[in-house]
């Protein structure tokens, strides 16, 4: 079974300045990656994904995303975040079996 | 509506009662699954379901029950509520991509308390 790990439990960031989530996964077999986000209150919603191609993977809001198979990472940045990206992430792996497993979370707040 | 609902949204109960929460989707997705998030586990897999009829436990299956009679629908059943069991279930869908797994998408959860 895969095993998902984000680093950082907890990212206060100020308002337009960078940020990257970090995520590491277990297998160094093909794998689907994903990030999610979850907004206060509601359920998990698709940032970005990566299947196959390009390594660097846009996504909606600014997102974007870096496949590294060597260093079985896929870490989440935005060059200037919003007040509204505050938000909780979840990283996850989906290998050629029947689950999905993700991450512990990463919370995100930005502060004004 | 289209898409992936659950019902209900909120519910207390008491220890010892059995508690049905629904999941309906209307993409017919192929895959449904339930998922319990926790403070400091993320979201972990109960149950889930490759087709109507075809259900196999995930990490934490013990206390549940489920049923896939239709394809659109993926009741989840505790049986005897536990106060452990108080968390947000999330349910989601899927279809498997050309070479492995595409994304998810999940309902807006239901908040359970067992009191």
């Amino acid at each position: 079974a895969q095993s998902v790990t984000q680093l950082d439990s907890q990212v206060p960031v100020f308002e337009e300045a960078p940020v990257e989530l970090r995520c590491n996964y277990s297998s160094s077999v093909s794998v689907y990656l994903f990030w999610y986000v979850q907004y206060p209150n509601q359920g998990l919603q698709l940032l970005l994904k990566y299947l196959s191609g390009s390594t660097l993977v846009k996504g909606i809001n600014g997102f974007e995303a870096e496949f590294n198979k060597s260093q079985t990472s896929f870490h989440l940045r935005k060059p200037s975040v919003h007040i509204s990206d505050t938000a909780e992430y979840f990283c996850a792996v989906s290998d050629y079996g029947n689950q999905f497993y993700f991450g512990t979370g990463t919370s995100l707040t930005v502060i004004p | 509506d289209a898409g992936i609902t659950q019902s209900p949204r909120y519910k207390i109960t008491e220890t010892g009662r059995q508690v049905t929460l629904m999941c309906h989707q209307t993409w017919s997705h192929s895959y449904m699954f339930w998922y319990r998030q926790d403070l400091g586990h993320g979201l972990r897999l109960i149950y889930y379901s490759a087709a109507a009829d075809i259900t196999d436990k995930g990490e934490v299956p013990d206390g549940y029950v489920v049923s896939r009679s239709k394809t659109e629908n993926f009741p989840l059943t505790l049986e005897s509520a536990t106060r452990s069991q108080t968390s947000v279930y999330f349910c989601a869908s899927s279809e498997e991509g050309a070479g492995g797994w595409n994304e998810q998408f999940f309902g807006p959860g239901t908040r359970l308390t067992v009191l």
